[in-house]
């Protein structure tokens, strides 16, 4: 158990539908990331946070949104899904320290179907 | 990021050392090396991660040559668990993010 929880595990939803996909990082972790893994495109970086401000980009489309919440938890919006949209969705969290590379612990996902 | 090229796949017998090469060329000097697996669908797990020294941990350890263009994770005794996919990334550190390549698929024989 990395600590780490991702809500819900599967989500299966229609075209054009709006979902929410929610993270609670590591007690005492600052930083989230959302990343997405599709059959043939492997693991994705999307977005990260630190401690409620946006930090790094990816290749996020701008369908998608996430944010931070005060408490540190996360939720990665996703809208006007495609069938392209099918992944599984994981989220990471991590202690940034002051130029220190540290590790990132990932959650079990959320595995998304469009239909 | 420096981008990296790792063998798509490799396999090992059970009980014997697992040595994945990475190769990493166009590495920068503030760049480090990490290892991530990801054993089926699950989240990827965080293994070990170096400068330039090499480095052990109770999970595997990493040996980064001289001129850190190129480095291996080795499994000191590879059990049947360790079958994944196995991730070298190398990372700067103010990047805050790690980019995944396409890894290695270690194979764990009986």
């Amino acid at each position: 158990d990395s600590g780490v929880t991702q809500t819900p595990k599967h989500l299966i939803t229609a075209t054009g539908q709006r979902v929410t996909l929610r993270c609670s990082p590591r007690s005492g972790d600052l930083s989230v990331y959302w990343y997405q893994q599709s059959l043939d495109q492997g693991l994705q970086f999307l977005i990260q946070y630190y401690n409620g401000e946006e930090r790094a980009k990816g290749n996020i489309l701008e369908r998608f949104s996430a944010q931070q919440f005060p408490d540190l938890h996360s939720e990665l919006n996703l809208s006007s899904l495609e069938l392209g949209d099918s992944a599984l969705y994981f989220c990471a969290s991590s202690v940034e320290g002051t130029g220190i590379s540290t590790e990132a612990f990932f959650g079990q996902g959320t595995r998304l179907t469009v239909v | 990021d420096a981008k990296t090229t790792q063998p798509p796949s490799m396999d090992c017998a059970e009980g014997r050392a697992a040595n994945l090469p990475c190769n990493h060329s166009t590495i920068s000097g503030n760049e480090y090396v990490y290892w991530y697996r990801q054993i089926h669908s699950q989240g990827p797990q965080y293994i070990i991660h170096g400068l330039k020294n090499n480095e052990t941990n109770e999970m595997a350890s990493l040996i980064i040559t001289e001129d850190r263009k190129s480095s291996t994770l080795i499994l000191p005794h590879a059990t049947l668990r360790d079958t994944a996919v196995y991730y070298c990334i190398v990372r700067v550190v103010s990047s805050y993010k790690l980019i995944f390549g396409s890894g290695t698929r270690l194979l764990v024989r009986p």
